[in-house]
C-alpha cells in the first residue's frame, strides 16, 4: 500500500533553518511527481512547492519563492524540503503529497510534520 | 492566481441530510477541481478530482459536479464520520495550486 512517511520538523528560531523529509513506498516513486502543502494553525492548505519526477523541474508558491529548496532522491525513494530564511509565518504543518500522475492533485499524503518558527 | 472561494464557511446538518456547498473560481477552470475531506488532526484525503470522477474508496454518497467557474460537492445522506473540513482546489492554472478556504461541516 502507498505510504508517505515524513520526518524532521521542529522548533527552530526565525532566520534558522530546517530540512523535512518524506520516504515513499507503494508506488513507482521514480516515475511521480511530489507535492509540499503545507497548513498553518486553524487556518487552508496552501500548496507551496512541487518537484517532477526526475527532479528536473521544481515550482514554488511565491511565499517561500528564494527560501525553500525542493529536491529528492530516487534510489531513496525520499523527497526533501530544505527551508531555510524561516519566519514566523511558516510556522505550520508541512505534507508531502503524491501527485496523481495523470491529473495534477493528491491522491495520498504523508502525516504531516509540525514546523514551529520562534525565538 | 485563481482564487477559490468556498461557500458556506461552516454548516449544521442532521444524519442523513442531503448537503451541499460550493466552490467558485475567479476564472473558467474547465473541470479540474478536485475536492478534499480533512478530519481533525489527519491530512486531507482525496474524494473527487475532475470536478465529479469518485476517487477509490470514496463512498458513493459523496458526489461532485460543475464545469468553469462554479462547482459542488454533495454527501446525500450525511454520515457522523462525515464530520471534517472540506476544501476544493484547481489545477487548471499552476503554478500555483490553490486550495479554497473550506467548508466545515458540522454535525447537529
Amino acid at each position: 500500500q502507498v505510504q508517505l512517511v515524513q520526518s524532521g520538523g521542529g522548533l527552530v528560531k526565525p532566520g534558522g533553518s530546517l530540512r523535512l523529509s518524506c520516504e515513499a513506498s507503494g508506488f513507482d516513486f521514480s516515475d511521480t511527481w511530489m507535492n509540499w502543502v503545507r497548513q498553518a494553525p486553524g487556518k487552508g492548505l496552501e500548496w507551496i512547492s512541487y518537484i517532477s519526477s526526475t527532479g528536473s523541474t521544481t515550482q514554488y508558491a511565491d511565499s517561500v519563492q528564494g527560501r525553500f529548496t525542493v529536491s529528492r532522491d530516487n534510489a531513496k525513494n525520499s523527497v526533501f524540503l530544505q527551508m531555510n530564511s524561516l519566519r514566523a509565518d511558516d510556522t505550520a504543518v508541512y505534507y508531502c503529497a503524491k501527485d496523481k500522475g495523470d491529473y495534477s492533485v493528491f491522491d495520498y499524503w504523508g502525516q504531516g510534520a509540525l514546523v514551529t518558527v520562534s525565538s | 492566481a485563481i482564487q477559490l472561494t468556498q461557500s458556506p464557511s461552516s454548516l449544521s446538518a442532521s444524519i442523513g441530510d442531503r448537503v451541499s456547498f460550493s466552490c467558485r473560481a475567479s476564472q473558467a477552470i474547465s473541470s479540474a477541481l478536485a475536492w478534499y475531506q480533512q478530519k481533525p488532526g489527519k491530512p486531507p484525503k482525496l474524494l473527487i478530482y475532475d470536478a465529479s470522477r469518485l476517487a477509490g474508496g470514496v463512498p458513493s454518497r459523496f458526489s461532485g459536479s460543475g464545469f468553469g467557474t462554479e462547482f459542488t460537492l454533495t454527501i446525500s445522506g450525511l454520515q457522523p464520520e462525515d464530520l471534517a473540513t472540506y476544501y476544493c482546489q484547481q489545477f487548471n492554472s499552476y503554478p500555483p495550486l490553490t486550495f479554497g478556504g473550506g467548508t466545515q461541516v458540522d454535525i447537529k
